[in-house]
């Protein structure tokens, strides 16, 4: 168990649809990393924060956000979905900005648009 | 920008043999680390080794080492002594030093092993 929590673990919707995932860092970790991972690829980053401020972006489509909140869990929103969206979405924490110490990675959300 | 490639899609060991996966990467940066994840079918993604790319010294983790060339831009991790439970996804992860934000992906190699 790494510590971080995301829920839900499945989620299955419509194309055209929002969902929300939300993340819960391990304690004392002050930065989240959400990244995208489609079937059998390499995971893509998409955004970060770090005690609340965003601080870096990837390739994050203008139909997905996300925020930090003060108690540091993360949410990442997913508007107007469409089918290409299915994919395991990860979100990660580390102590600090960067990786520098070890990062931990929760169990993912898997996302299925029908 | 910095670009991981994994060139081998998939691989297969005996049970208590030696397997090396590959890992290529391009940066113009000096300082950075590598990494090596593995995703077992669980789908949890699992640090396996990290390596400072300002230390020479090659870095281990008990069955798991890697073999670190910076001037070729190779970072290739060696499993010894393949047990079952190494059955996975294994991927390649770059971050920069400067650029404190993301890691940065191979696609990643499957390793089967075999009894």
């Amino acid at each position: 168990d790494s510590g971080v929590t995301q829920t839900p673990k499945h989620l299955i919707t419509a194309t055209g649809q929002r969902v929300t995932l939300r993340c819960s860092p391990r304690s004392g970790d002050l930065s989240v990393y959400w990244y995208q991972q489609s079937l059998d690829q390499g995971l893509q980053f998409l955004i970060q924060y770090y005690n609340g401020e965003e601080r870096a972006k990837g390739n994050i489509l203008e139909r997905f956000s996300a925020q930090q909140f003060p108690d540091l869990h993360s949410e990442l929103n997913l508007s107007s979905l469409e089918l290409g969206d299915s994919a395991l979405y990860f979100c990660a924490s580390s102590v600090e900005e960067g990786w520098g110490t070890e990062a931990f990675f929760g169990q993912g959300t898997r996302l299925t648009v029908v | 920008a910095q670009t991981v490639t994994q060139s081998q899609p998939e691989m297969s060991v005996q049970e208590a043999e030696t397997v090396t996966l590959s890992c290529t990467y391009d940066t113009s940066e000096s300082d950075y680390y590598l990494f090596w994840y593995k995703q077992p079918p669980s789908r949890q993604m699992i640090l396996v080794i990290r390596q400072e790319a300002y230390k020479q010294q090659n870095a281990t983790e008990n069955r798991f080492s890697v073999n670190f060339q910076k001037a070729a831009k190779s970072f290739s991790l060696k499993i010894s002594d393949s047990q079952l439970g190494d059955a996975a996804m294994y991927f390649c992860a770059y971050r920069s030093a400067e650029n404190t934000d993301k890691l940065i992906f191979g696609t990643g190699t499957r390793l089967q092993v075999f009894p």
